[in-house]
């Protein structure tokens, strides 16, 4: 069965900081590659998403997200993230087989500080 | 902007007891999902239907849990008889057609606690 890692459960940073949050997953075939995100009192919502073609990715709000087929990774990046960016980031994954069926990373719960 | 419509938002039942959720997906929306997301953890697909039929159900607690959408649009959710390992944000999410590749717009979830 499929799997998706994310390594940091919660990442605080001040603002302006860079912002990079880790997602591994464990098929080794073809997929399809998202991160929602659910900032507080809000539902989740996406962020990006990945099928094909150029593996760096760019969102809402200025992220992006880099594709690495090698090393099963496809890590949220954002050059300087503001406080309105504090909220709980979703990596999620499909196959592109088996009905489409997601699978969903634990979240990382973002803090940035003012 | 459409949304994905579920109700009750709080649900707070006695083990042992029956509870049902309603959700109502985007117009137009062919694919239904309904998840369970624990407290500090990811959702997990419960079940997934294309129109009216079920096209995954794998973890779905099938001895306790039922799940349908009669005229392929709205849908339900019941429990019964709940236990304490029930209690969870159950979200129900909607998707326009291809299921690995469309966006999933995502309800705002009710909150069950199972006392």
């Amino acid at each position: 069965a499929q799997s998706v890692s994310q390594h940091n459960h919660h990442v605080i940073l001040s603002e302006a900081a860079s912002l990079e949050l880790g997602c591994n997953y464990s098929y080794g075939g073809t997929v399809n590659l998202f991160w929602y995100v659910q900032y507080p009192g809000q539902h989740l919502q996406l962020l990006l998403k990945y099928f094909s073609g150029d593996p760096l990715v760019k969102g809402i709000k200025g992220f992006e997200a880099e594709f690495i087929k090698s090393k099963f990774s496809f890590n949220l990046r954002k050059p300087s993230v503001q406080w309105s960016d504090t909220a709980e980031y979703f990596c999620a994954v499909n196959r592109g087989t088996n009905a489409g069926k997601s699978t969903f990373g634990d979240g990382t719960t973002l803090t940035v500080k003012p | 902007e459409a949304e994905v419509a579920q109700s009750p938002r709080y649900k707070i039942t006695e083990k042992s007891q029956a509870v049902a959720f309603w959700c109502d997906p985007i117009s137009g929306h062919a694919t239904l999902y309904w998840y369970r997301q624990i407290l500090g953890q990811g959702p997990e697909l419960l079940v997934q239907f294309q129109d009216e039929s079920v096209v995954d159900d794998s973890q779905l607690p099938k001895d306790r849990f039922s799940a349908e959408r009669l005229k392929g649009v709205d849908s339900t959710l019941k429990i019964q008889p709940a236990e304490l390992g029930d209690s969870a944000m159950y979200l129900c999410a909607s998707s326009l057609g291809d299921p690995s590749t469309d966006t999933q717009y995502f309800g705002p979830g009710t909150r069950l606690t199972v006392l």
